[in-house]
């Protein structure tokens, strides 16, 4: 079984909103990832979590606030967003960190911002 | 910087044909090759990994590694027109990242 889920499928929020997005797997693995995809664009890196730590910032900005409560569980926490910010936001985890290791993505949550 | 590099296309082909889909890097330490397809509104689904020269096959789908020349190419033999999607190569980065090309459409006509 290789399932990533993601809640909730779609979100849509004002500027001036704080939300969050949910990721869980129970595959075992040790990294998690967050990537956003705009539309005709491939996934951009935001997060790496290796062993519930931050291992990699990909200079994103802080109104988005990632969190790894536990090896299964990965959050991101949204606020103050911008129309901008509207994307589809991936979650992806491996069975170790590692560019050698498969990455399996969650079916991804579509955000609106207005 | 490490880029990875794909023809956007759409590449067409008729119902029944190969597809042949290619990918090159920057990075010639790079060692970690996949292939991800991507349905409209959905996320990347895992293809095939490859991770040494020559040639790996999974059912239609054969995926040519040569790191020598810095090329990756994915073939679909008797393509269907469920096949039509975006299929993205990536690169293993050395951070645990993955470093995507930005995915050529694949449109199969019936």
């Amino acid at each position: 079984d290789t399932e990533v889920t993601q809640t909730p499928k779609h979100l849509v929020m004002g500027m001036t909103n704080k939300k969050s997005l949910k990721c869980e797997q129970h595959m075992g693995h040790r990294a998690m990832y967050w990537y956003k995809q705009k539309a005709k664009k491939p996934p951009e890196l935001m997060f790496v979590y290796s062993y519930e730590k931050l291992s990699i910032n990909e200079s994103v900005p802080s109104r988005f606030s990632p969190e790894c409560p536990n090896s299964s569980l990965l959050n991101l926490h949204l606020h103050a967003l911008q129309p901008e910010d509207s994307a589809l936001y991936l979650c992806a985890s491996s069975k170790i960190p590692g560019g050698a290791e498969t990455q399996y993505f969650g079916p991804g949550t579509r955000l609106l911002v207005l | 910087q490490k880029e990875v590099e794909q023809n956007s296309g759409p590449l067409s082909v008729p119902e029944g044909a190969i597809a042949s889909l290619n990918c090159t890097y920057s990075d010639r330490g790079s060692q970690s090759f996949f292939w991800y397809r991507q349905y409209s509104g959905k996320s990347p689904e895992l293809i095939m990994s490859i991770y040494s020269n020559g040639d790996k096959e999974d059912g239609r789908f054969t995926a040519q590694l040569n790191k020598a020349s810095q090329y990756v190419s994915l073939l679909i033999r008797d393509s269907q027109p469920s096949d039509s999607a975006t299929y993205l190569c990536a690169v293993g980065g050395s951070q645990g990242n993955l470093i995507f090309g930005k995915g050529t459409k694949l449109s199969v006509k019936p």
